[in-house]
């Protein structure tokens, strides 16, 4: 199965911007999502596709894409996006299996 | 209200089994396919299983394959995870997550309820 690939950590200083990426083979057919999971919450979707945003999401989160690296970026970040950030696509190899980055921690300072 | 709620989880014996429920409400069941993700305690998101909206397609991680199954009733509005032959390294919480094509090559999991936790351990 494929793999994506996500750094393990980031700091970002309040109000300053922050970009997450994530890498993997399965990126080159299928577009990433991006999850926000808050401590003790169920994940959030985010970002999907190239840069769309559900309802409700700020417009600070913002995503981008290009051949096997998907990013996520956090334009002004506050204290509340302080966060495990997670990507995920379906899985190139077999159709519909789903994979996840291992995600990345926010720290927001 | 939109919204799934899980149930079921709770202590398992190694080897036992288990039968978690998803109760979807509030959007059109039977018009969406559904998945199973879990998170270890301080892990990461792993997808587990995912049924199509009318049951027709199925799928599973390598790792579950062959001991679990998924299985939906549309007129109860309902997704379920049979759970056998289970190992300490199945101890997570178990998410439902409802799953959208928002276009062309574009799958996300839109929903998703609180969990519920499963504990292997003898």
């Amino acid at each position: 199965s494929s793999e994506l690939t996500q750094d393990p950590a980031v700091s970002v200083a309040l109000g300053q911007t922050v970009r997450i990426t994530c890498q993997g083979d399965s990126l080159r057919i299928y577009f990433a999502s991006w999850y926000q999971q808050k401590s003790g919450q169920a994940p959030l979707l985010v970002i999907y596709g190239k840069n769309n945003r559900p309802s409700g999401i700020p417009d600070r989160f913002s995503g981008s894409s290009s051949g096997n690296t998907a990013s996520l970026t956090i334009t002004g970040a506050q204290a509340e996006d302080e966060a495990d950030y997670y990507c995920s696509s379906r899985d190139s190899s077999v159709n519909p299996n789903y994979v996840f980055g291992a995600g990345t921690k926010v720290t927001v300072l | 209200e939109v919204q799934l709620v899980e149930s079921g989880g709770g202590l398992v014996q190694p080897r036992g089994s288990l039968r978690l429920s998803c109760a979807a409400s509030g959007f059109t069941f039977n018009t969406y396919g559904m998945n199973w993700v879990r998170q270890a305690p301080g892990k990461g998101l792993e997808w587990v299983s995912y049924i199509s909206s009318t049951g027709g397609t199925i799928n599973y991680a390598d790792s579950v394959r062959g001991r679990f199954t998924i299985s939906r009733d549309n007129a109860q509005n309902s997704l379920y995870l049979q759970m056998n032959s289970l190992g300490a390294e199945d101890t997570a919480l178990y998410y439902c997550a409802r799953d959208v094509k928002m276009a062309i090559n574009q799958y996300v999991f839109d929903m998703w309820g609180q969990g519920t936790m499963v504990t292997v351990s003898s």
